[in-house]
């Protein structure tokens, strides 16, 4: 079956730079989430997306912005990048009216040196 | 307050024994529903099990069995028949409300370490 698809799988880049993660979510799927897990943290929720809509915002920094596309695919773009930013980005989508049970993708490995 | 609490940091068991890694959780929603997801060192995050606040069984799935006790707020793992594959590590989550677009709240995760 077809999962979540994130892409890259791993980045690196350099301080003050910028970042695009994408996420595709499981076909039919409407609402997709962002999550950043720092090491040895807890995922923390970061932003959702309902029907190409913000549905919650959680952590994000003002410095982070995303966007759920036509096709239901998500981008997050993180701009002026930090050391901190260093993370596992995790993309999970979820079908509304459902049970609410969300899938993860396997992740972006966010480097920033 | 922790909406999800997992005490265990880290837990040991031998291979074909069962283990049971706690979970608490606080919510004053009535309609909630509760996760576990499991994280091998690769990263991902793969889910496992899943229970609704209405559901009056336990849920299973597999060799995963997920322990709810409503009055305690407590949604233990139960994985039976331990496998090395199982080393990883464990985030129990919850989602408030009814809807499908809650976001989850994950517990601090209990790293299983599996030996021969």
């Amino acid at each position: 079956a077809a999962g979540v698809i994130q892409s890259p799988r791993h980045l690196i880049k350099e301080k003050r730079e910028t970042a695009t993660l994408k996420c595709y979510p499981i076909p039919r799927h409407d609402t997709v989430y962002w999550y950043q897990q720092g090491p040895g943290q807890d995922p923390q929720f970061l932003i959702s997306f309902y029907e190409k809509m913000q549905s919650d915002k959680g952590s994000i920094p003002d410095r982070f912005s995303a966007q759920q596309f036509s096709d239901y695919h998500s981008e997050l773009n993180m701009s002026s990048l930090e050391l901190g930013d260093s993370a596992l980005y995790f993309c999970a989508s979820s079908l509304e009216g459902g049970l609410g049970m969300a899938f993860f993708g396997q992740g972006t490995r966010l480097t920033v040196v | 307050a922790q909406k999800i609490t997992q005490t265990q940091p880290g837990m040991f068991v031998q291979e074909k024994e069962a283990v049971t890694l706690d979970c608490t959780y606080d919510t004053s929603d009535p309609s909630y529903g509760l996760f576990w997801y499991k994280q091998p060192s690769s990263g991902e995050m793969i889910f496992l099990i899943y229970q609704g606040s209405y559901d009056q069984q336990n849920a299973t799935e597999g060799r995963y069995s997920l322990n709810f006790q409503k009055a305690r707020k407590s949604a233990n793992l139960v994985i039976s028949a331990s496998q090395l594959g199982d080393s990883a590590m464990y985030f129990c989550a919850m989602r408030e409300g009814d809807t499908g677009f809650q976001k989850l709240v994950f517990g601090t995760g209990t790293r299983l370490l599996v030996s021969p």
